[in-house]
């Protein structure tokens, strides 16, 4: 079956500490999105790549960064520069030229 | 820029009653228009979608909106809730240029009492 997976699922961190956020797709889509949820806020987009070896940032890009290696995959770090981590963090997909998104089960991170 | 209101971020309703989720947007351009429901835990799944044409669109599990350009609105609605209708829902606007575009509203959680 083709779709988005994350992982983990749930994930732990101490401050300070720089952590890894895996995304990958099985549904040949170009374009691989980052949004970070917050309770009541919706969904705020971080990072999102068109093509592969490019991507650009969101509107809340900072303490973050990506890679875009491979089509299939959309890698997020979490940088202890980011200020206040703890949240549910969801990837996305599209076609190109495509404003449906498919997205992922998730990530819950929580910085202790 | 466009942007994207949900008015009431907690709904319930009674089991077999209707459920309307209202959903107003500001765009300068025509809108693309969406409806996403999380369950906990979840990712987003599409309810429908609104691109051109129709402006009466139907998606699953019974749900449908009207996209109403005179009135900027794009209200969801099923005739009868059922108990795992309960979920927040998220009204979304993309206008051009791909998905990054694509903003999405506070959310509404929906809850369906027995």
């Amino acid at each position: 079956d083709g779709g988005i997976t994350q992982s983990p699922k749930y994930l732990f961190r101490k401050e300070g500490q720089n952590v890894t956020l895996s995304c990958e797709q099985n549904l040949n889509h170009d374009a691989m999105y980052w949004y970070r949820q917050d309770p009541g806020q919706g969904l705020r987009l971080i990072y999102y790549s068109q093509i592969v070896n490019d991507f650009q940032k969101g509107d809340i890009a900072e303490g973050y960064s990506v890679s875009r290696e491979k089509k299939e995959s959309f890698p997020l770090t979490v940088t202890s520069a980011q200020k206040n981590p703890t949240a549910f963090y969801l990837c996305a997909s599209s076609m190109r030229g495509s404003y449906e998104q498919f997205f992922g089960p998730g990530t819950r991170l929580t910085v202790l | 820029a466009q942007s994207v209101t949900q008015l009431g971020s907690h709904v319930s309703v009674s089991e077999g009653a209707l459920v309307l989720l209202r959903c107003n947007y500001s765009s300068s351009v025509p809108p693309y228009l969406f409806w996403y429901v999380q369950y906990p835990n979840q990712g987003l799944q599409l309810l429908l979608k609104y691109t051109t044409g129709a402006t009466l669109v139907k998606g699953i599990n019974g749900f449908e909106a009207e996209f109403k350009k005179s009135e900027t609105s794009f209200h969801l609605t099923k005739p009868s809730a059922h108990m795992s209708d309960a979920a927040e829902y998220f009204c979304a606007v993309s206008v051009g240029g791909g998905g990054f575009k694509t903003i999405f509203g506070a959310g509404t959680r929906l809850f369906v009492k027995a």
